[in-house]
């Protein structure tokens, strides 16, 4: 199963809502993962099952979608959420990847 | 405090062999599914390899299959990745992660987390 994330990077401003998509080559449920990435850290888990976020993730995250296309959505972008974002999608091995979107200033 | 922590990465020649541990801490290891995850150098991420609670079953990317060959060991809780005939492409940044598959509020759900720090692999003569 192929993931297409889009876009591969994003500019934007503190405070800005930003979204953020991936599209899976065929229906997955709702087995989606989203992760943030920052430089030379470890993936952190954000969302899993398409839109439950995970404990201690702030609440302006969310996710949505199911079968084959999904969002991650950030309300109100914070200094600390630019970094790079993966989906992945977890209904089939091999359980793979987006290319991952990375959002800068 | 849920902690996983990779060992055993390094230069190695084309054609060489290594094995990655991942010893993990603060949870019941035998009880869940693991998996290893790679980061080449300023590219995305690649699921590698699974393997089973009990260690009978095991799944690979087509990219290493036959070539790598993940295990554990629960009585010592940890994870191991042995890599044999090790290529340029592999050269990256090998992650072991936690895999939880199970119910959560009655849906049947899937994760990866947390992770460890991760462990470099750089493969080159």
């Amino acid at each position: 199963i192929q993931l297409t994330q889009s876009p591969s990077s994003l500019s934007a401003s503190v405070g800005d809502r930003v979204t953020i998509t991936c599209r899976a080559s065929q229906g997955i449920s709702s087995f989606l993962a989203w992760y943030q990435q920052k430089p030379g850290k470890a993936p952190k888990l954000l969302i899993y099952a398409a839109s439950t976020l995970q404990s201690g993730v702030p609440s302006r995250f969310s996710g949505s979608g199911s079968g084959t296309d999904f969002t991650l959505t950030i309300s109100s972008l914070q200094p600390e959420d630019f970094a790079t974002y993966y989906c992945q999608q977890l209904n089939t091995y091999p359980y793979t990847f987006g290319q991952g979107t990375k959002l800068e200033i | 405090e849920v902690r996983l922590l990779e060992s055993g990465g390094g230069l190695v020649q084309p054609g060489g062999s290594l094995r990655l541990s991942c010893g993990a801490s603060g949870f019941i290891f035998s009880a869940y599914v693991m998996a290893w995850v790679r980061q080449a150098p300023g590219k995305g991420l690649e699921w590698v390899s699974s393997i089973t609670a009990s260690g009978d079953i095991t799944y690979y990317a087509d990219s290493v299959k036959g070539r790598f060959t993940i295990s554990r060991d629960n009585s010592k809780d940890t994870l191991y990745l042995q890599m044999n005939s090790l290529r340029a492409e592999d050269t990256a940044i090998f992650y072991c992660a936690k895999v939880f598959e199970g119910y959560s509020s009655g849906s049947f759900v899937k994760w990866f987390d947390p992770w460890g720090q991760g462990t470099l692999v750089t493969v080159s003569s």
